[in-house]
């Protein structure tokens, strides 16, 4: 069963919109971890954001903001004012304290393209 | 600092061919991973380690093996090359220990066909 899913496969934005990215998560510990990682043309992966499953208060980061529910097991990601180097495939991810942290469980991705 | 290294970048080879993938940290990281991501797959995990010395199977194990003989090495074998391993594999690392840890970091990738 996937653990987590990113129901949006690509996300087409014209330069400066808002973008968010939904995550949904399944998991029967207490304790774990989510991340979203971004993924660029060239190729590497950035961790990007950790949120513990403690702490549902959300964050913003210059454009980047975050919204933790776990009530409805999401953690979605928001770009403001999006750019065209913003463009990447964007992974959440989750751990679980069952398997000591250390296992990610990727969704598939979803695909931004922003428009100039 | 170099963080996560792989070798290759790129490879080739013929079903049947064997091959290793060498990852290479300079954090002192005590886990390292190895991932295969497919177009619309994500990034699956193959295998990992949380030590020198240890492995342990991940989610895609079947027709790879690995080894960790030096704590800053990881390496990914593939023993018998099949077209349904052509794919981009990553190498990552993290900390043990404090939950700011957690966080792993990638090598660049090896794009690996298998024809």
């Amino acid at each position: 069963a996937q653990k987590v899913t990113q129901a949006q496969t690509e996300i087409s934005v014209v330069e400066k919109e808002d973008v968010t990215l939904d995550c949904v998560y399944e998991t029967r510990d207490t304790t774990y971890y989510l991340f979203w990682y971004k993924q660029p043309p060239s190729g590497e992966l950035v961790f990007l954001i950790r949120r513990n499953s403690f702490d549902e208060q959300n964050e913003i980061s210059g454009r980047y903001s975050w919204n933790f529910q776990k009530s409805t097991s999401s953690f979605n990601f928001t770009i403001t004012a999006s750019q065209v180097v913003d463009s990447a495939v964007y992974f959440c991810a989750l751990s679980e304290r069952r398997y000591g942290n250390n296992r990610l469980a990727f969704g598939k991705g979803n695909q931004v393209v922003v428009i100039p | 600092n170099a963080g996560v290294t792989q070798t290759p970048k790129f490879r080739v080879l013929k079903t049947g061919q064997s091959m290793t993938l060498l990852c290479a940290q300079d954090m002192n990281h005590e886990y390292m991973y190895w991932y295969r991501q497919d177009p619309g797959m994500g990034l699956r995990l193959i295998h990992y380690s949380v030590g020198e010395g240890t492995t342990a199977k991940g989610e895609v194990p079947d027709g790879y093996n690995v080894s960790r003989l030096k704590k800053q090495n990881f390496l990914l074998g593939l023993e018998s090359a099949a077209p349904s391993q052509t794919s981009v594999y990553f190498c990552a690392s993290s900390k043990h220990g404090t939950p700011s840890s957690y966080e792993q970091y990638f090598g660049p990738g090896t794009r690996l066909t298998v024809t």
